[in-house]
């Protein structure tokens, strides 16, 4: 069954920085990947998809890239906001589902 | 597009009475709708997949007869938690996979289950 990790758990980093977010997953028999925001008590984002295919994706601050052969993601955030600050998750789906990974809870100090 | 809806956003009820949570896809017929649940400060945890017309797939350790799934049409899938207890309190998600869209999931706004 796949399984999927994120990495760190949690992140604290001062307003301005960039910074990167790992996601690792156990079954390189992907479809997509998926990059999610949630916010305390609410429901997902979408950030970013990115089809097997492909090898990355950007949408404003945001880049993700995918490694579907060594089992990893990354998420890079330039020039980080307070407004940023959220808990990011990655989910992969296969032809059956889809699995999510802990999330990395971000904290951007102004 | 892909919008999916559901209802109620949150819900309180009594130990022991049922709760049905609606999911619509509004602007998308789904063949598979999934349920997750989310634990406060946990990730979502997949509850279970249905497909219409069809039974729904139950991931292990999810009990099927205390979460009644009905998939009935391209456009609906409700969650009913039966004989709800306080540790059944969670944030419920669902997702909804379009027909002509490979493998995309769409997910809903969620609803915030608390029972007293």
């Amino acid at each position: 069954k796949q399984e999927v990790t994120q990495i760190p758990a949690a992140l604290s980093v001062p307003e301005g920085e960039n910074l990167v977010l790992n996601c690792s997953f156990t079954d390189s028999a992907i479809y997509n990947l998926q990059w999610f925001r949630q916010d305390p008590g609410k429901g997902l984002t979408s950030l970013l998809l990115i089809q097997s295919s492909q090898r990355e994706q950007t949408s404003g601050r945001l880049n993700a890239s995918l490694d579907k052969s060594s089992g990893r993601s990354t998420l890079y955030i330039a020039a980080s906001q307070p407004g940023d600050s959220a808990t990011y998750l990655c989910a992969v789906s296969d032809n059956n589902d889809m699995r999510f990974g802990a999330g990395t809870r971000l904290t951007v100090k102004p | 597009g892909a919008v999916v809806s559901q209802h109620p956003s949150w819900v309180i009820c009594k130990s022991g009475t049922s709760v049905k949570i609606e999911c619509r896809s509004l602007d998308f017929q789904a063949t598979t709708m999934f349920w997750y649940r989310q634990f406060p400060k946990q990730s979502l945890m997949l509850m279970a997949t249905s497909n219409e017309g069809s039974k729904a797939t139950y991931e292990q350790g999810v009990e099927k007869d205390k979460f009644l799934i009905n998939h009935a049409s391209l456009t609906l899938s409700t969650l009913t938690v039966t004989s709800a207890h306080p540790e059944d309190s969670s944030f419920y998600i669902c997702s909804a996979r379009a027909l002509d869209r490979t493998y995309e999931q769409y997910f809903g706004p969620g609803t915030r289950l608390t029972v007293t």
